[in-house]
């Protein structure tokens, strides 16, 4: 079975600063997709990222990029220049590539965006 | 191009009352999630559909949920009767899969069910 951990239950960054949210996996299974998602107060899980297991390069989307180390089982996400907007509830989770896609998430890490 | 939907956005039941959510997907998404998430927890996985067929549901507690996804779009999920370890928010997902491994999924707002 897949696990997520993440050991930051809450962060404080200044804003325009960089922030690196921590995400350790596990798994057995060597075919599988690393996800990160936002969550506002609103509720909704916003899509940021994702990397799969076999992608050689680090995934990047805007302001975002994800820290894959694949011998670490480890996939921090990193929020260059962040914004007072930035300040969210961050989910890591994973699936596996064939069969059940299901998402398995950690914890969450609370960041707040200081003015 | 439209979002997830999902309605009620709230609700407040007493416990042993029966309650449903309703959550229509992004067009042409083939799987439908139905994930619970409890205050200061991850989402976890009730029920997975593809198309109108359940892929997995071994996480849902079937002697008070029920779900189901006629005609392979909108999905209903039901409990009865709530018990107060039910508040929850009840977050509705879907996802296609493109070229490639990947397989996003997208979710909608979520509903939150308070059980007095």
């Amino acid at each position: 079975a897949q696990k997520i951990t993440q050991t930051q239950p809450g962060m404080f960054v200044q804003e325009k600063e960089a922030v690196t949210l921590d995400c350790t996996y596990d798994t057995s299974d060597p075919s599988y997709g690393l996800f990160w998602y936002k969550q506002p107060s609103s509720g909704e899980m916003i899509f940021l990222i994702y990397q799969g297991s076999y992608d050689q390069q680090n995934a990047t989307e805007g302001r975002y990029s994800l820290n894959f180390q694949k011998a670490r089982k480890s996939a921090n996400l990193v929020i260059s220049a962040s914004q007072l907007g930035d300040s969210a509830m961050y989910f890591c989770a994973m699936n596996l590539n064939f069969g059940n896609e299901k998402l398995t998430f950690g914890t969450g890490t609370r960041l707040t965006i200081i003015p | 191009e439209a979002g997830v939907a999902q309605s009620p956005r709230y609700k407040i039941i007493e416990k042993r009352q029966s309650v449903a959510f309703w959550c229509n997907p992004i067009s042409g998404h083939a799987t439908l999630y139905w994930y619970q998430q409890i205050l200061g927890q991850g989402p976890k996985l009730l029920i997975q559909f593809q198309n109108n067929g359940v892929v997995d549901d071994s996480q849902l507690p079937k002697d008070r949920f029920s779900a189901e996804r006629l005609k392979g779009v909108d999905s209903t999920l039901k409990i009865q009767p709530a018990k107060l370890e039910d508040s929850a928010v009840y977050l509705c997902a879907s996802s296609q899969r493109l070229a490639g491994n990947q397989e996003t999924q997208y979710f909608g707002p979520g509903t939150r069910l308070l059980v007095l």
